[in-house]
């Protein structure tokens, strides 16, 4: 079975500054997807990213990128010019191609912004 | 445009009852997921439905159960509640069409305590 594995549970940044969330993961699947999930206290979990496993390229979403290690089965967050309103729960989740439309997601990692 | 809605926020019961909880999707989704999130976990993912059938399931008993109307809308059941059963029920709704694109949205869940 895939499992993920976020092995910060808490991580805490200055405000306008630099984090990276890590999140590892296992399959023997070639092709999938990865996702990095916000969960703020309103409870509803947002997409902040997702990654095609067979796209070299790193995604981007404005302040939010990844660095996914195929090889490595390595899939980190980073969050630039962090904000008072990114600390939240963070989730990575998979999903494989050939595992219908379940997500795995992982136990999450919680951050704080300090101001 | 609504998004996903979840019906009731909170509910406690007490062991042994049997609860229904409620999702609608959002407007044009056709495809309807429930997951559990136990408190310092991540979403589990419990079973989807699609065109009114059950299409994938995840490691859940038979006591969890569901059903979709022909609105797309759905409801998970579960039966002879345990106290392990107390958790964030979430719902994700997607376009049949979308899953490729993992185009899923969630909903801001409903937290069942069992007591």
């Amino acid at each position: 079975a895939q499992t993920v594995t976020q092995s910060q549970p808490e991580m805490s940044v200055q405000e306008a500054e630099t984090v990276t969330l890590s999140c590892t993961y296992d399959t023997s699947e070639s092709d999938y997807y990865l996702f990095w999930y916000k969960q703020p206290p309103s409870r509803q979990m947002i997409l902040v990213i997702r990654q095609e496993a067979y796209k070299q390229q790193n995604a981007t979403e404005n302040r939010f990128s990844v660095n996914f290690q195929k090889a490595a089965k390595s899939f980190s967050l980073k969050i630039s010019d962090s904000q008072l309103g990114d600390a939240a729960m963070y989730f990575c989740a998979y999903r494989g191609s050939n595992t219908g439309n379940q997500f795995y997601f992982g136990t999450g990692t919680s951050l704080t912004v300090i101001p | 445009d609504a998004g996903v809605t979840q019906s009731p926020t909170h509910l406690i019961k007490t062991r042994g009852q049997q609860v229904t909880l409620r999702c609608s999707p959002k407007s044009g989704h056709d495809t309807v997921s429930w997951y559990q999130q136990a408190l310092g976990q991540g979403p589990q993912f419990i079973f989807q439905y699609y065109e009114e059938e059950e299409r994938q399931r995840g490691n859940f008993p038979d006591r969890f159960s569901g059903h979709q109307f022909p609105n797309y809308s759905s409801e998970l059941n579960v039966n002879a509640l345990l106290l392990g059963d107390s958790a964030l029920y979430l719902c994700a709704s997607s376009l049949r069409d979308h899953l490729r694109k993992n185009i899923q949205y969630f909903g801001a869940g409903t937290r069942l305590s069992v007591l």
